[in-house]
């Protein structure tokens, strides 16, 4: 079965500084990839999405995310966060091809003191 | 506006009191699905539905039941809650089971005594 690490749990950073999470999965063949975000108290959104071609994908928020498939990689960056990016978030894959269910990480909480 | 709605949004009850957390869906979306939230374990599938009539289980649906009678709505019924599930439930739907993005309600945080 496919599943995904997350291997920060929990980030701190002061506004400005440059993120990068991790997130690597463990299934071999093709795959689709998110990053989705989840605002203290609020739902998850979508960040943004791999499916296929270039392998460096810009999100909403200035956020990106570059799929290395030698690494079974999807790490999540931002060159300077701000304090409102202050959120848990959380990697997703799902085997590409007809009906596959997504499997998400266990998240990151990324705090951002001003 | 296109969102999933949930309810209650909060709820503490009782070991075995029957209870159902109901989502809505306004995107005409087939596909359905249950996910609790528990610190450190992230999003864990319950259960899932691709059409009506259609459900299925996720990765943990001991003690939740569903039923998927219009395309609109998912209920998630717990028959005889326990503490074990205490948790945050969010509801989450998509276009078709073949696409990828899941839109997410606003959570039910469930607390059971």
């Amino acid at each position: 079965a496919q599943s995904v690490s997350q291997h920060n749990h929990h980030v701190i950073l002061s506004e400005a500084a440059s993120l990068e999470l991790g997130c690597n999965y463990s299934y071999g063949g093709t795959v689709n990839l998110f990053w989705y975000v989840q605002y203290p108290g609020q739902h998850l959104q979508l960040l943004l999405k791999y499916f296929s071609g270039d392998p460096l994908v810009k999100g909403i928020k200035g956020f990106e995310a570059e799929f290395i498939k030698s690494k079974f990689s999807f790490n999540l960056r931002k060159p300077s966060v701000q304090w409102s990016d202050t959120a848990e978030y959380f990697c997703a894959v799902r085997k590409s091809g007809g009906y596959q269910k997504v499997t998400f990480g266990t998240g990151t909480k990324l705090q951002v003191i001003p | 506006e296109a969102q999933v709605t949930q309810n209650p949004r909060y709820l503490i009850t009782v070991t075995g009191k029957k209870l159902t957390v109901t989502c809505s869906q306004n995107m005409n979306h087939e596909y359905m699905s249950w996910y609790r939230q528990d610190p450190g374990l992230g999003l864990r599938q319950i259960y899932y539905s691709m059409n009506v009539e259609v459900t299925d289980k996720g990765d943990v649906p001991e003690g939740y039941k569903v039923s998927r009678k219009e395309k609109r709505n998912f209920p998630l019924i717990l028959e005889s809650p326990s503490p074990n599930q205490t948790s945050l439930y969010f509801c989450a739907s998509k276009t078709s089971p073949n696409t990828g993005e899941l839109f997410f309600g606003e959570g039910s945080r469930l607390t059971v005594l």
